[in-house]
């Protein structure tokens, strides 16, 4: 059964930084590329990054080009996702999904909630 | 980037009727389009991939077609259960979209 269980989350002033965890089981971690998707309270998903089993290739969209950075441990079948310059737009809740193929989501997490607030 | 527009953004229907979910691509996508469903407080779950395959183990009540630019989900049979949001998403070229979602209540 594939597993992927956030952590990291929480609550941080507009500027600040955290780092999401994703934690995978259950599937062979590395020959899968990973996404993180968010959904801000009572909206709709929105695609955040993604990597690819190598952790050679990374994607992002604009809304957090250059501000965030996606990355993955194989050895330890974790992903992060490392936020800096947080804003109050970022509020949201930030799903880790396995990805297949070219580019879809066939497992999800559970969610870790990040709200930036001062 | 590609935008996807779903119709409609809200629909009511009965137990036991039969629903249809329209999505449209801005550009077209070939076949490169997803389907999840979100029930309230849970992380989205996959229905189908490549417009119309069916994930493991999502019953054959749900269904996909379409290529291009126009895409549709229709879900027969409707019971409680199904009573969800349902979202598109294009894979076709980054960034990813998805459409705003579809809410789908009971009458």
């Amino acid at each position: 059964e594939v597993l992927l269980l956030e952590s990291g989350g929480g609550l941080v002033q507009p500027g600040g930084s955290l780092r999401l965890s994703c934690a995978a089981s259950g599937f062979t971690f590395t020959t899968y590329a990973m996404s993180w998707v968010r959904q801000a309270p009572g909206k709709g998903l929105e695609w955040v990054s993604g990597i690819t089993g190598s952790g050679y290739t990374t994607y992002y969209a604009d809304s957090v080009k250059g501000r965030f950075t996606i990355s993955r441990d194989n050895s330890n079948n974790t992903l992060y996702l490392q936020m800096n310059s947080l804003r109050a737009e970022d509020t949201a809740l930030y799903y880790c999904a396995k990805t297949q193929g070219e580019a879809h989501f066939d497992s999800w997490g559970q969610g870790t909630l990040v709200t930036v607030s001062s | 980037d590609i935008q996807m527009t779903q119709s409609p953004s809200s629909l009511s229907a009965s137990v036991g009727d039969r629903v249809t979910i329209t999505c449209r691509a801005s550009q077209g996508i070939s076949h490169y389009l997803a389907w999840y469903q979100q029930k309230p407080g849970k992380a989205p779950k996959s229905l189908i991939y490549a417009a119309s395959s069916l994930q493991s183990g999502v019953p054959a009540k749900f269904s996909g077609s379409g290529s291009g630019t126009d895409f549709t989900l229709t879900i027969s049979n409707l019971q409680t259960e199904d009573f969800a949001t349902y979202y598109c998403q294009q894979y076709n070229s980054y960034p990813l979209t998805f459409g705003q979602g579809t809410r789908l209540e009971i009458k």
